[in-house]
């Protein structure tokens, strides 16, 4: 198994809808999660860091973390064109003392495609 | 403008020749990472250091890779010989004091072995 795991897609979704992307991990300790954003050619963008159950909103992102689950999502809504990109989920451990090591972890990504 | 800047963007090289590759982190950033990407392989970690000390670099194939970081400004990778199967992208990425797990890449080096 994977330690984290995203469906690799293609995801593809019509302009203005919402656009939902998930991961699961499989380490019980992960206490800081991140999604990136990665363009064709071009390096990881960070747009959504979470470290607490529940929902965290910034703009048209939504980020969703459910730790019992092992469970992170990641919600675009009124989804652009421009937002056409592969999307990688990443999860990062704490040590006992809650500080983090710094090691993320990635997936393989979902390619978002947003056709208008 | 605070961002992760490395050279050189792009290399092409012949098999067994020495490469090297460099990171400027974000200035004041004490965590630097190296990764590898490739399609099959994804993104994966090389090595990272703090405080410019190595912490990890399980990564990394030690016969022919190799990782410092000279002072705060500057982290090199190294890939002596190459092999046609180094060929990737190559990313360095810097994280802050406040750490809080973030890391910031930078545009990466697109290295290929003939």
């Amino acid at each position: 198994q994977k330690e984290v795991e995203q469906n690799s897609g293609p995801l593809s979704v019509p302009e203005g809808a919402i656009a939902s992307l998930n991961c699961t991990y499989s380490d019980r300790v992960s206490q800081s999660f991140f999604w990136y954003r990665q363009y064709s050619g071009k390096s990881p963008e960070l747009i959504m860091s979470i470290y607490s159950n529940g929902d965290k909103e910034d703009g048209r992102f939504t980020a969703q973390l459910n730790k019992a689950s092992q469970y992170v999502s990641l919600l675009i809504r009124d989804s652009q064109p421009s937002d056409s990109a592969t999307y990688l989920c990443a999860v990062s451990p704490s040590n006992a003392g809650g500080t983090s090591y710094g090691k993320l972890t990635f997936g393989q990504g979902t390619i978002l495609t947003v056709h208008p | 403008d605070a961002r992760v800047t490395q050279t050189p963007r792009d290399k092409v090289t012949e098999m067994g020749q020495e490469v090297t590759m460099r990171c400027q982190p974000i200035l004041g950033h004490n965590t630097v990472f190296w990764y590898r990407q490739t399609m099959m392989q994804g993104l994966e970690l090389l090595a990272y250091f703090r405080n410019r000390a190595p912490l990890d670099d399980s990564g990394m194939p030690k016969d022919r890779f190799s990782a410092e970081m000279p002072d705060a400004t500057l982290a090199t990778l190294k890939i002596q010989p190459s092999e046609p199967r180094d060929s990737a992208v190559y990313f360095c990425a810097s994280g802050g004091t406040s750490w809080n797990g973030e890391q910031f890449f930078g545009p990466g080096t697109r290295l290929t072995v003939l």
